[in-house]
């Protein structure tokens, strides 16, 4: 079946440095989500990208939807202690579809 | 806050008893989805309804059933309940059948 693969699976940083993780499948997908959870709580949507090559930023993120279709990237600059939590993509395969795959996150430690 | 609410938060129960988790999506919402999620595991898409009717289904296990009612709101329900049902279940609501998911805060089922 589809799968997303996330990388990396953790990661811990220095406060003030640059992250950068992706998601990548053999499938083609129209949507890509980016979602942060902390613990105990729900996902909160940071980015939605919904064409091909698409780059959008909210704040100090920023989402690319890949070229090929196949992946995503997120990249968080100037990382902050707030910034800690599970990272997840989740990806749309076919248009108009409501199935949502989700990627095994990425647990993201900052070191003040 | 996502607009997205869950009752009730948390849930302590015996393995073989039934339970019913409720969710009222954001205002204007008309899909609700629901997921499961192990610990430190990955979101588990579980069925969506979109404006009272299934619309898909993920890997929901026979035991579990939903239904959307005409206000929109959502119950899933989980019987004969075993110990490996233990798990943050969640829901989110999205304003077509497609598109950015937004979630609930979740209801925390343990199964003793």
């Amino acid at each position: 079946g589809q799968q997303l693969n996330q990388s990396p699976q953790s990661m811990f940083i220095q406060e003030g440095e640059d992250v950068s993780m992706n998601c990548t499948s053999s499938s083609i997908f129209n949507t890509w989500l980016w979602y942060k959870q902390e613990p105990g709580e729900g996902p909160v949507l940071l980015i939605a990208l919904y064409k091909a090559g698409e780059l959008t930023s909210n704040g100090r993120l920023t989402a690319q939807f890949g070229i090929t279709r196949k992946d995503s990237f997120l990249n968080i600059s100037a990382s902050i202690p707030s910034d800690v939590g599970i990272y997840f993509c989740a990806a749309s395969p076919t248009s108009g579809t409501y199935k949502y795959i989700f990627g095994t996150g990425t647990r993201l430690k900052v070191l003040a | 806050d996502s607009g997205v609410t869950q009752t009730p938060k948390h849930l302590i129960t015996a393995t073989g008893q039934r339970v019913t988790l409720r969710c009222s999506p954001r205002s204007g919402d008309l899909s609700v989805y629901w997921y499961q999620q192990s610990l430190d595991q990955g979101l588990q898409f579980l069925i969506q309804y979109y404006n009272g009717e299934e619309r898909a289904k993920g890997n929901i296990l026979e035991r579990f059933s939903a239904q959307q009612f005409p206000d929109l709101h959502s119950e899933l329900n989980l019987s004969s309940l075993e110990l490996g049902d233990s798990a943050l279940y969640f829901c989110a609501s999205s304003v077509a059948g497609a598109g950015e998911q937004y979630f609930g805060p979740g209801t925390r089922l343990t199964v003793t």
